[in-house]
Formats: C-alpha cells, structure tokens, sequence
C-alpha cells in the first residue's frame, strides 16, 4: 500500500525557516517524480514543486523560487520541503504527492495527509 | 499560466446525473486531470488524461473533453460524492488546478 507521510510543519514567524518531510513507502520511491502540493485555508489547491526522480531537475513555481527548495533522499524514501524567508500567504496545508505518467501526460496519483504550516508573529 | 475556471458549486439530487464542468484559458490537449476531495482529506485522483479513470474509481464517474472544454460526470449521484472537485492540467507549468466544485445535495 502506497503511504506517503508528512511531518514538520507548525506555527513560524515571519522570515524564519521550516523544513517539511515526507516518508514514502508501499512504492519504489527512486523510481517516481514527487510534489509538494499546498492549500490555503478554506482555498484551493496550489502546486508548488516538484522534483524529479533521481534529484537532478526540480521545478517551482513563480511564488517560491529562491525561497523554497525542494530535495529527496531515495535512500531514505524521503521527500523534503526547505521553506526559507515565509510569508504570512505561505500559510497553508501542504501536501506530498507522487507523479505518475500516461503517454506523456504527468498526474498526482497519490497525496499524503498533509501538513499545517501557519506564518504569524 | 493556464487558468482554469469551474463552477462554484452545483446541487443534486440522489440518484441524478451531474456534470462539473472546467474550462481552460489555452489548449491543454487532453492533459487534464479530476480530483475529488471530502472535508478535512487529501485530494483522490479520479480521472487522469482527461478521460481515463483511475483504478479504485467507480465506474459512476466519467470524464470527457479536449483542447479548452472538459467535464466530469457522475452517473448515478451517491450521498458518498459530496465532496469538493478539482480539475488540473499537466499542459504547462506551473501546473495549476480550477477552483473547484463543490457538489451539494438538494
């Protein structure tokens, strides 16, 4: 059974740092690209990164860019999330998600249970 | 970026069909995913490539569309299916995801 796991999050002033994680398991986790996913309260959902299977390429979105990194460890099945310099609109649940493929095509077919992150003084 | 634009939400009765519509701003081809989500849970993949359903799903659920106009039907309503439902597409990034339907019982 696939299981992805999130840890990390937490209340965090303004500017300061957090580090969210992911343990996956269930799957063979170097094979897949992974996500993180995030959600404002009473909002939508947001992408945020994603990284490719062996590390080599990740990929952010416009908001996050120099802020956020995102990195995995295969041989700990893990999935990380570096927050750096947050902003209050950073608040958020945020999800891991593995990708999976079709014809070219990218989807997330699996989502973990999430992880609240609040940025408030 | 692509924006996806869906109802706010739609009411139905037991038993009746319904369709959740998404419309994309550009083509997407058929790189256009559904996702539903019940209060206080993660999104669940339904469908994937825009009309493909995912293994699990029951067969109640449908999707169907290409280029900029896609819709997800559910063929009979379950009280199950209240929930809220997202479309996505893989076209471009950043990947972007609708606003949502939220799919209410009269």
């Amino acid at each position: 059974e696939v299981q992805l796991v999130e840890s990390g999050g937490g209340l965090v002033q303004p500017g300061r740092s957090m580090k969210l994680s992911c343990a996956a398991s269930g799957f063979t986790f170097n094979n897949y690209d992974m996500a993180w996913v995030c959600q404002a309260p009473k909002k939508g959902l947001e992408w945020v990164a994603t990284i490719s299977y062996d590390g080599s390429s990740t990929y952010y979105r416009d908001s996050v860019k120099g802020r956020f990194t995102i990195s995995r460890d295969n041989a700990k099945s893990t999935l990380y999330l570096q927050m750096d310099s947050l902003r209050s609109e950073d608040t958020a649940t945020y999800y891991c998600a593995r990708q999976d493929y079709y014809s070219g095509d990218v989807y997330f077919d699996y989502w973990g249970q999430g992880v609240m992150v609040t940025v408030s003084s | 970026d692509t924006v996806l634009t869906q109802s706010p939400a739609l009411a139905v009765s037991l038993g009746q069909r319904v369709t959740i519509s998404c419309r994309a701003s550009k083509s997407v081809s058929t790189y256009m995913h559904w996702y539903q989500q019940k209060s206080g849970q993660q999104p669940k993949l339904l469908i994937y490539s825009a009309s493909n359903l995912e293994s699990g799903v029951p067969s109640r659920f449908s999707g169907s569309g290409s280029g900029t106009d896609f819709t997800l039907t559910i063929d009979p309503v379950e009280a199950d299916d209240i929930a809220n439902y997202y479309c996505q597409q893989s076209n471009e990034l950043p990947l972007t995801f609708g606003s949502g339907t939220k799919l209410e019982i009269k």
